[in-house]
């Protein structure tokens, strides 16, 4: 099945100053690639997603870049705020599994320093 | 308000006591999942249903059940609950609609079993 790994675990950083976040995944037939935001005891959250035929995608002060052939993607925020301390998600998901089957990396730990 | 509800959200048992947690959402979604969470493996997927009386196993099945009798609820049950199952669960639901694909998250249900 679909493996992905996510680096760094934790990550901090002072307000700010840019954090990107990676991941890379197995199964090259995976083809949506959603990112999660998790604050402290709340239930994870969308924040962006990019799908394999595109490269790259922005929304305000987070984008997500993918590499296909590489099979890695990567979580970029610029200018980040105290707000953005989370913890992050990204996941795969395969064709033909339908978006209902999710396979989550292990979770980015971000603390951002006033 | 759309929404994914999830009950209870906090359980203490003993081990083999069989318990249910609840899920259930309003927004006519046809897939539902379920998924524990744990500090360094993020989120694993337990069992997923596209539709009413379809389900699938997810990638941690094993001492659990579920069931899909009706659309809106996705109930997960541990028919004889040991401590390794103590956990974070997440029951989510989404639509395979690609312009509304957002996988929505209940607000978890902390498991403990002692």
């Amino acid at each position: 099945g679909e493996n992905v790994e996510q680096h760094p675990s934790t990550l901090s950083v002072q307000e700010g100053d840019s954090a990107v976040i990676k991941c890379t995944y197995s199964d090259s037939a995976s083809n949506y690639f959603p990112w999660y935001k998790q604050e402290l005891g709340k239930r994870p959250q969308l924040i962006i997603d990019i799908r394999s035929n595109v490269g790259e995608k922005k929304d305000q002060r987070i984008a997500v870049t993918l590499n296909k052939t590489a099979k890695h993607f990567s979580l970029h925020i610029t200018e980040t705020q105290p707000e953005d301390s989370a913890v992050y998600f990204c996941a795969a998901v395969r064709p033909g599994t339908s978006y209902g089957k999710l396979t989550f990396g292990q979770g980015t730990i971000l603390t951002v320093h006033p | 308000e759309a929404q994914v509800t999830q009950n209870p959200r906090y359980l203490i048992t003993v081990t083999g006591k069989k318990l249910t947690v609840t899920c259930s959402q309003n927004m006519n979604h046809e897939y539902m999942s379920w998924y524990r969470q744990d500090p360094g493996l993020g989120l694993r997927q337990i069992y997923y249903s596209m539709n009413v009386e379809v389900t699938d196993k997810g990638d941690v099945p094993e001492g659990y059940k579920v069931s899909r009798k009706e659309k809106r609820n996705f109930p997960l049950i541990l028919e004889s609950p040991s401590p390794n199952q103590t956990s974070l669960y997440f029951c989510a639901s989404s639509t395979p609609d690609r312009r509304r694909e957002t996988q929505y998250f209940g607000p978890g249900t902390r498991l403990l079993v002692l």
